[in-house]
C-alpha cells in the first residue's frame, strides 16, 4: 500500500536534546511538508521540499532543520533552540506542491519535551 | 492577510442529526478550498475540494460542501451524522500561482462530538 509513514509515534526529549522525527514515502511524489499542530492553532508550516536537495522555510522554521537528500524521505530534526517544542508533528506529500495537488498526510508523532 | 476562518471550536450534534460547519475564507481572489477530516492522534484525510464550476461539491463519507461567493464561505455539510464521524475537521484554502510551491492555509479547526 502507498501512503507516509511517521516514526515514532511518541517521543520523548529532555531540554537542550536535539531530536530528529522520520518521514518517509512511497508515493512517488515530489513534493514533501512538515507542519506542527498546537491545540486550537490548525496546522502551521514549518519546512517544505519541492524537489530532492532543496527546501524552504514555511512560517515557522525557527529552531528546526531538514534535509532532503532522497526523493521518499524528509526528516525533521527539532534543535535545541526551539522554544517550546512539545506539540503534534504532521508529515504530508504532494504530488508537485501546487494547489490543485492533494497532500497527503502521516499519522503524526507526538513530542513530547521532559 | 489571506487566511481561512473557522468560527465554532466545538460542535456537539445527536446521531442521525444534521450537521453544518462553517468556513469562511479571505482571500483577493477566488481561493482553491479543502475540507480535512483528523481523527484522534491520526493526519489528515481529504474530505473534498472545491477548484471552480459548480459550488457544491460532493466528497467521501457522505459529505458535501457549498462554496458562496457572496458570503465568503465553504461551509461542510452532513444531512446525517455517525458516531464514527466524531473527529477534528479543518478546512483550508490557497490561491494558484504561476508555477513553484503554492501553500495552503488551514483554520483552527472544528472539534466535533457526536452524542447518541
Amino acid at each position: 500500500d502507498g501512503g507516509i509513514t511517521q516514526s515514532p509515534k511518541y517521543l520523548f526529549r529532555k531540554e537542550g536534546q536535539n531530536v530528529t522525527l522520520s518521514c518517509e514515502q512511497n508515493l512517488n511524489h515530489d513534493a514533501m511538508y512538515w507542519y506542527r499542530q498546537d491545540p486550537g492553532q490548525g496546522l502551521r508550516l514549518i519546512y517544505y521540499s519541492q524537489i530532492v536537495n532543496d527546501f524552504q522555510k514555511g512560517d515557522i522554521a525557527e529552531g528546526y532543520s531538514v534535509s532532503r537528500e532522497k526523493k521518499e524521505s524528509f526528516p525533521l530534526t527539532v534543535t535545541s533552540a526551539q522554544k517550546n517544542p512539545t506539540a503534534f508533528y504532521l508529515c504530508a506529500s504532494s504530488r508537485q506542491g501546487l494547489i490543485t495537488d492533494t497532500q497527503y498526510f502521516g499519522p503524526g508523532t507526538r513530542l513530547t519535551v521532559l | 492577510a489571506q487566511s481561512v476562518t473557522q468560527p465554532d471550536i466545538h460542535i456537539t450534534v445527536s446521531e442521525g442529526a444534521s450537521l453544518e460547519l462553517r468556513c469562511n475564507y479571505s482571500y483577493g481572489a477566488t481561493p482553491y478550498l479543502f475540507w480535512y477530516v483528523q481523527s484522534p492522534g491520526q493526519g489528515l484525510q481529504l474530505l473534498l475540494k472545491y477548484f471552480s464550476g459548480d459550488t457544491l461539491v460532493q466528497g467521501i463519507k457522505g459529505f458535501e460542501a457549498e462554496f458562496k461567493r457572496s458570503q465568503s464561505s465553504f461551509n461542510l455539510r452532513k444531512p446525517s451524522v455517525h458516531w464514527s464521524d466524531a473527529a477534528e475537521y479543518f478546512c483550508a484554502g490557497g490561491l494558484k500561482g504561476s508555477g513553484g510551491y503554492q501553500k495552503v492555509t488551514f483554520g483552527t479547526g472544528t472539534k466535533l462530538q457526536v452524542i447518541p
